[in-house]
């Protein structure tokens, strides 16, 4: 089983939609969590921590669940910008700081 | 945000040359960066820890010899590859831990550098 596994997609969605993703980890020692984004050949870009509170940055909603041991993000009114892949990141700290990507779910929001 | 910059962005190198690709933190100092490897289609691989001032941390399955990391400076980390071959063209991209950002696990990405291996 992968440390964090993600929905590799893609979603196919039309501009104005929601669309949510779920990621899910596997060791319990895990630390942090965020979001990243990827356009094609270019470098992941933060789009935002998770907090079990859950937190809001405009269009997009981020939420963690200990207990079921997954994190979820929400776009509301997507747009076309918002085509690319979305990294589910998790940061493990069992002594040391260790970095581990979810493989990405690809999302495609056509007009 | 913070800002992380790679030079060379592309190259392109004969089988058995040796590549240095250099990562910088423009606008803080990182104590820690670290070296991705992401082939066409697949996720990023950590290969290593790099630390100023000491040994990076090598993952399991990366040799260490062939690829030299060198955290000289709180803004510099170097990755040298040694007797490139064509399986190591790849997408290498760096990070940076911003110790004074919101959250202390942030990591702030370089542009990445495409090597390919004729």
């Amino acid at each position: 089983r992968k440390e964090v596994e993600q929905d590799p997609g893609p979603f196919n969605v039309p501009e104005g939609a929601t669309v949510a993703f779920n990621c899910t980890y596997s060791n319990s020692a895990s630390q942090s969590f965020f979001w990243y984004r990827q356009d094609c050949r270019k470098e992941p870009k933060l789009l935002m921590s998770v907090y079990s509170s859950g937190n809001e940055d405009g269009r997009f909603t981020a939420q963690l669940n200990r207990a079921s041991q997954y994190i979820s993000l929400l776009i509301r009114d997507s747009k076309l910008s918002d085509s690319a892949t979305y990294l589910c990141v998790v940061i493990l700290n069992t002594g040391g700081f260790k970095t581990i990507f979810g493989a990405g779910t690809r999302l495609f929001v056509k007009a | 945000g913070a800002v992380v910059s790679q030079h060379p962005s592309w190259v392109i190198c004969k089988s058995g040359t040796s590549v240095k690709i250099e990562c910088r933190s423009l606008d803080f100092q990182a104590t820690t960066m670290f070296w991705y490897r992401q082939f066409p289609k697949q996720s990023l691989m950590l290969m290593a820890t790099s630390n100023e001032g000491s040994k990076a941390t090598y993952e399991q399955g990366v040799e260490k010899d062939k690829f030299l990391i060198n955290h000289a400076s709180l803004t510099l980390s170097t990755l040298t590859v040694t007797s490139a071959h064509p399986e190591d063209s790849s997408f290498y991209i760096c990070s940076a831990v911003n110790p004074r950002g919101r959250n202390s696990y942030e990591q702030y990405f370089g542009p990445g550098t495409r090597l390919t291996v004729t």
